[in-house]
């Protein structure tokens, strides 16, 4: 995509391992959020981080941000069944647009 | 309200027949946005809305599809003379301001259309 790609598109795991996914970007950010979506509905709001940050944690996600290599990282520990989602991460684009990839399955095996 | 709310959330309709989606984001978030997902792909930007400023409808894929928000709050999406490929989840979201002010966007839970 011209806007960038999340990698792996699909990742399967067992209960307790880490997952980690990526998201690559195009155009300079600000900013670069991260989604869950259970089951094609909704998306969850999970972390916010700012060009100026390069690291920022919740309880078992971190996040890291390169500005460098326009890439960001989302890393779940000890992952638990109930992780087992699709993860985007969101990026502004010109203009009004958040632009979300395809995003990563994950599957955490229990 | 307390989060956004879509309804319907799951409508069939038959191929031809028009459809309104309806959108009633957070109260006090200035910025509305329609997206499109089809089964198994990413979010397709269809409009945004930012306070009394005119939409950026650079993503509606044609002119059988429209949207509206009025008084700067409910926002109707409507599709006219419907086809099977508009089938998919549509999304509303709202934040409080414009997106690269880093505001968190909060989605609805979809509106999921089939088109028979």
């Amino acid at each position: 995509s011209q806007q960038g790609e999340e990698d792996p598109q699909a990742l399967s795991i067992q209960e307790g391992e880490n997952a980690t996914m990526n998201c690559s970007y195009k155009t300079s950010i600000n900013n670069l959020q991260w989604y869950r979506q259970n089951s094609g509905r909704g998306l969850v709001h999970l972390i916010l981080i700012r060009s100026n940050e390069r690291e920022k944690h919740s309880g078992r996600l971190r996040v890291t941000l390169d500005t460098s290599k326009k890439s960001s990282s989302l890393l779940i520990t000890a992952s638990r069944a109930a992780d087992t989602a699709s993860y985007f991460c969101a990026r502004p684009v010109t203009g009004n647009q958040f632009y979300f990839g395809t995003g990563t399955s994950l599957t955490v095996i229990p | 309200g307390a989060g956004v709310s879509q309804s319907p959330s799951n409508k069939v309709t038959e191929k031809g027949k028009d459809v309104e989606l309806r959108c009633d984001p957070i109260s006090g978030h200035t910025a509305l946005y329609w997206y499109r997902q089809s089964l198994g792909q990413g979010l397709e930007f269809l409009i945004y809305f930012q306070g009394n400023s005119a939409p950026d409808k650079s993503g509606l894929p044609s002119d059988r599809f429209s949207a509206e928000r009025t008084g700067g709050s409910v926002s109707t999406l409507t599709i006219q003379r419907t086809q099977q490929e508009d089938s998919a989840v549509y999304l509303c979201a709202s934040s409080l301001d414009r997106p690269r002010s880093g505001n968190t966007i909060y989605f609805g839970e979809g509106s999921w259309l089939t088109v028979v």
